[in-house]
């Protein structure tokens, strides 16, 4: 496989449940995103690791966990969510956590809360 | 405060009538501005990377040009496929993040 994967593309859950979402690039690269995109909003920065390392949380909900096991792969660890979180969660990677450099991103997850 | 402003906000051409997209920002220091193209249930796609006032770059039917304070992505002749949204992002140096606009959606009418 070539790019970025994210899986899955559709999650429907309970505000009491607990789901993860996954994230794979084959670009290799060394920072990964996770981004929000709601309806007639910009995307919004969630989270940013570079080297395995987390370099930024934009006042995200402790609901919204992440986890970078290697530079290959990126995971966001949702629990007790809020139906204001239904969303498409975007994953994206770039060369170097830099702002010259262009992100390519997954075809996301689309979240539904119930 | 960096900004990132588009328009119009919705496109509707028809094939073959060229026109261009606005992408206005404000940012200290540019480092990049950046092209991408949305399609329904799908991820950006990367399209085109500018660094600097009077660079152009050009792919197909796009070509991307930037001023110090805009950004354009003309369109010649398109064609229904052209149809998307097409996304505007500028990395600066004030803050560690690139900024995304909201987006224009274009609709090409055979």
């Amino acid at each position: 496989e070539t790019g970025v994967t994210q899986t899955p593309r559709h999650l429907v859950m309970g505000m009491t449940n607990k789901k993860s979402l996954k994230c794979e690039q084959h670009l290799g690269h060394n920072a990964m995103y996770w981004y929000k995109q709601s309806a007639k909003k910009p995307l919004e920065l969630m989270f940013v690791y570079s080297l395995e390392e987390r370099v930024e949380n934009n006042s995200v909900p402790s609901r919204f966990s992440p986890e970078c096991p290697n530079s290959s792969h990126l995971f966001l660890h949702l629990h007790t969510l809020q139906p204001e979180d239904s969303a498409l969660y975007l994953c994206a990677s770039s060369q170097v956590h830099l702002t010259d450099q262009p992100q390519h991103f997954g075809d996301g997850t689309r979240l539904s809360i119930l | 405060e960096d900004q990132v402003t588009q328009s119009p906000e919705a496109l509707r051409l028809q094939e073959g009538e060229s026109s261009s997209l606005n992408c206005s920002y404000t940012v200290s220091g540019l480092r990049g501005l950046f092209w991408y193209r949305q399609d329904p249930g799908k991820g950006p796609e990367f399209l085109f990377t500018l660094y600097s006032a009077g660079e152009e770059k050009e792919k197909e039917r796009l070509k991307a040009t930037l001023t110090k304070k805009e950004s354009f992505l003309h369109i010649t002749a398109p064609k229904p496929e052209d149809s998307a949204t097409y996304l505007c992002a500028v990395g600066g140096t004030s803050y560690d993040k690139v900024i995304f606009g909201p987006g224009t959606s274009l609709s090409v009418i055979p």
